[in-house]
Order: structure tokens, then sequence, then C-alpha cells
């Protein structure tokens, strides 16, 4: 069955460091992945998208990667600042009839 | 981005009755709008996937007749959750996707069924 998974145990980094949550994924073909962060009681905001045939995207101080020989993205937060303490969600989105799937996210910390 | 706006963020209702959750999107046309549900440490769940003007499709093992979804315009959708019992207590969010490939969320909306 198609699987998404995210590292369930939080990630707590000190502030200014690097910050990189994965993404990994089975029996699925995306045409494109999805980042977004979400907040306690709030909805999924989105960050980032980047599609099969591209390697690396970035906005600000966030880059993603997306390797899909691995099954897997990598999404980075450079400089990273106690505003950036969220969860952060990774989806799937897929074509001939596969469905967008959600991981379960990744809880980040950032300590000043 | 662009902004979509659910309402209300919040409800509590008594057992039995029905609430309505609206999903609008404020600066763009909505061609197909998601609902999802979420517990707690959990991913999101879809529950259906509405096109505007279409009957919405539900996922397996989703009940049609208790969790009514109308997309009557490109801008709006609304789920109504009937007959609500303490198991359907939950965080409904909604998301909405335009022309572009992009979905953008809805702020969500607890739901506590007493």
């Amino acid at each position: 069955s198609q699987k998404i998974e995210q590292n369930s145990e939080a990630l707590n980094i000190q502030e200014g460091k690097t910050a990189t949550l994965t993404c990994n994924y089975t029996n699925y073909s995306p045409a494109y992945l999805q980042w977004y962060r979400q907040d306690p009681g709030r909805g999924p905001v989105f960050l980032l998208l980047i599609r099969e045939n591209e390697k690396e995207k970035r906005k600000e101080r966030l880059k993603v990667t997306f390797d899909t020989t691995l099954k897997q993205s990598l999404f980075h937060i450079t400089a990273s600042q106690p505003a950036d303490s969220a969860t952060y969600l990774c989806a799937l989105e897929g074509t001939g009839g596969f469905k967008t799937i959600f991981g379960a996210g990744t809880r980040l910390f950032v300590k000043a | 981005g662009a902004v979509v706006s659910q309402h209300p963020s919040w409800v509590i209702c008594k057992s039995g009755t029905s609430v309505k959750i609206e999903c609008r999107s404020l600066d763009f046309q909505a061609t197909t709008m998601f609902w999802y549900r979420q517990f707690p440490k959990q991913s999101l769940m879809l529950m259906a996937t509405s096109n505007e003007g279409s009957k919405a499709t539900y996922e397996q093992g989703v009940e049609k007749d208790k969790f009514l979804i109308n997309h009557a315009s490109l801008t709006l959708s609304t789920l109504t959750v009937t007959s609500a019992h303490p198991e359907d207590s939950s965080f409904y969010i909604c998301s909405a996707r335009g022309d572009r490939d992009e979905a953008f969320f809805g702020q969500g909306t607890r739901l506590t069924v007493v």
C-alpha cells in the first residue's frame, strides 16, 4: 500500500542551526511534493512545491530536495529561529489515479 | 499566497444536531476543494473531494449521508455533519485548489459534540 513516512520523533535544534526534515515514501508515483507548516489548532500553511523533474527548490531560508530514485524529500530550514517551531508536513500528489497523501508530520523545536 | 477562509474556527454542539462548516477561497477561484479530518498527532485524512457544480467524491469509509458536501460556487464549499455524535468530534480542515497545483488550507474547525 502507499505509504509516506516522516520522522515521528520531535527534532530539537539550537537557534541559528540548520534543521533538516525527512520525508520518505513507498509504492507511490508522485507528480510533485508539497511541504506545509502546521501550528497547533490551525490548518496547514503552504511552503513549497517541488515537481518530480526538479532536484531542488529554494525560498528564502527554505530548501527542498526531491530524489525520486531514493523516494525521498529533504526539507531544510537554514539559520533557524524559535518562530520556526511548528509541525512540518509533507504531501505527495500523484498521477495515474494516485491521490494526495500526507505524512503525519515532524515536530520541530528551535531553542533560543 | 492564496487565502482560504474556514468558518467557524470552533463549534460545540449537542449530540443529534447538525453542524455546517464553510470554506471560502477569498482571492481565487477554487475548481476543486478537499475536506480533511485530523486526529491529534496524526496525518490529515481525506474525507472527500468536490468539484464546483458536481457531486463530491467520498473516500472509502466516509458516509456521504452523514457528511454532506456542497460546492455550489467556485469560491464556496460547505461540509454539514448531520446528526452529530461524540465520535464525530475532531478537527476538520478544508483546502482549495485553483488553476495552480498548490493547495491552500483553511484555518480548520474544531468540532466538539457533547
